[in-house]
């Protein structure tokens, strides 16, 4: 069963810099596309990144390039995201996901940026 | 800048059966944009329903189906339960590696 576990949300001045983790297991990590897609309190999801599974690609929302920078360790399965410049439309809960069409869901970090 | 279209609500009876759908601001939905369909429940994290198009996620029950309908993808749900009852996104493959979400569904038994 595949199992994935957000970390290092929190509360950060805009402005700021966050890194989220996700940690993986249950299925070969190595082998899978990974993304992350946020939700903004009451809001809808949406995709934020994905990664290829030796980290050879990226992609991202028109709205966080520049800002967010995706990245991956499959020796420790893990997956991140660095959150530079973070603006207060940014807050929202960030799920790490498994699979190019986020087949595989972790319970998601919450990332509030205020002053 | 294209927009992946869902109906903002929709209601159904106990036993019923309702159809979703998944359109494009522009253009139609083939195969090709892999749809996958995800329920969510408040405060709880999305559970993957049906992925490319119509292949149904480990452990979800048959009276969920997905297919192309006309120009969009659609999700069925047939024989409605009350625990039915949730937000229901779609994901379309836009390519280049990107990938855009519906507005969402939100769906009432009853």
């Amino acid at each position: 069963e595949v199992q994935l576990v957000e970390s290092g949300g929190g509360l950060v001045q805009p402005g700021g810099s966050l890194r989220l983790s996700c940690a993986g297991s249950g299925f070969t990590f190595s082998s899978s596309w990974m993304s992350w897609v946020r939700q903004a309190p009451g809001k809808g999801l949406e995709w934020v990144a994905n990664i290829k599974e030796d980290g050879s690609e990226k992609n991202y929302v028109e709205s966080v390039k520049g800002r967010f920078t995706i990245s991956r360790d499959n020796t420790k399965n893990a997956l991140y995201l660095q959150m530079n410049s973070l603006r207060g439309e940014d807050t929202a809960v960030y799920y790490c996901a498994s699979g190019r069409s986020c087949r595989g869901w972790g319970q998601g970090t919450l990332v509030t940026v205020s002053s | 800048q294209t927009v992946v279209t869902q109906e903002p609500s929709f209601s159904v009876s106990p036993g019923g059966t309702v159809t979703l759908t998944c359109g494009l601001s522009s253009g139609s939905v083939s195969t090709s944009y892999y749809p996958t369909w995800y329920q969510q429940t408040p405060g709880q994290a999305p559970r993957t329903l049906i992925y490319t198009t119509n292949t149904r996620s480990s452990g979800v029950p048959d009276r969920f189906s997905g297919s192309i309908l006309g120009n969009k993808a659609a999700l069925t749900i047939t024989g409605a339960q009350t625990d039915d009852e949730s937000d229901y996104y779609c994901v379309l493959y836009m390519g280049s590696g990107i990938w855009v979400f519906g507005g969402g569904t939100k769906l009432t038994v009853l």
